[in-house]
């Protein structure tokens, strides 16, 4: 079965900084795809970015990027040059090859500090 | 710009009624979905449809229905709420074989069982 792992449940940051959000997974599928979702305290879910498992390069996406290391099933978000609207809510998910459902972990509280 | 529209944003409920939570899109997407938003629990799949009137349990589809006769709109229904259903409920749409992509969340229901 899918299983996603966020362990951090709160994170502080400085603005400008850099951040580093923890993923890791696991499914026994080969073909499977990784997701991380910004929720802002308005509640909706904004998509920011993918990697698939047979992508050769790490996905970037502006100041998004992720970190994927598949021997080690983990898929890190890296937020460069944190801003205070950064602060929000952020969930990784996965979906299996075929499969429609995401599969979401317990998702990380980050704030931006001034 | 494509939507997904939750009908309440926030819901009070007694114990026992029978509550009806809403969710159209206008993106003729095929599948739907509908999760629960929990802290240290993140989103988890209740139930979800591949087509009209057709649909499948999630991982937690205990206490919940639903009903999707039109293909924009997919309702989750409580047969009789309890104070454990108080939660934020999200609903989603995606197209069928969009591949990587395509997931759109609507801005949640706020619902509170007293």
């Amino acid at each position: 079965a899918q299983k996603i792992t966020q362990t951090q449940p709160g994170m502080f940051v400085q603005e400008k900084e850099a951040v580093t959000l923890d993923c890791t997974y696991d499914t026994s599928d080969p073909s499977y795809g990784l997701f991380w979702y910004k929720q802002p305290s308005s509640g909706e879910m904004i998509f920011l970015i993918y990697q698939g498992s047979y992508d050769q390069q790490n996905a970037t996406e502006g100041r998004y990027s992720l970190n994927f290391q598949k021997a080690r099933k983990s898929a890190n978000l890296v937020i460069s040059a944190s801003q205070l609207g950064d602060s929000a809510m952020y969930f990784c998910a996965m979906r299996d090859q075929g499969a429609q459902k995401l599969v979401f972990g317990q998702g990380t509280r980050l704030t931006i500090n001034p | 710009d494509v939507k997904v529209t939750q009908s309440s944003r926030y819901l009070v409920k007694r114990t026992g009624e029978k509550v009806f939570l809403e969710c159209v899109q206008d993106m003729d997407h095929e599948n739907m979905f509908w999760y629960r938003q929990d802290p240290g629990l993140g989103l988890r799949l209740i139930y979800f449809s591949y087509d009209v009137k057709m649909k499948e349990k999630g991982d937690i589809p205990e206490g919940y229905s639903v009903s999707r006769e039109k293909k924009e709109r997919f309702s989750l229904i409580l047969e009789s709420a309890s104070t454990n259903q108080t939660s934020m409920y999200l609903c989603a749409s995606r197209p069928a074989n969009q591949g990587a992509y395509g997931y759109t969340f609507g801005s949640g229901t706020r619902l509170t069982v007293v």
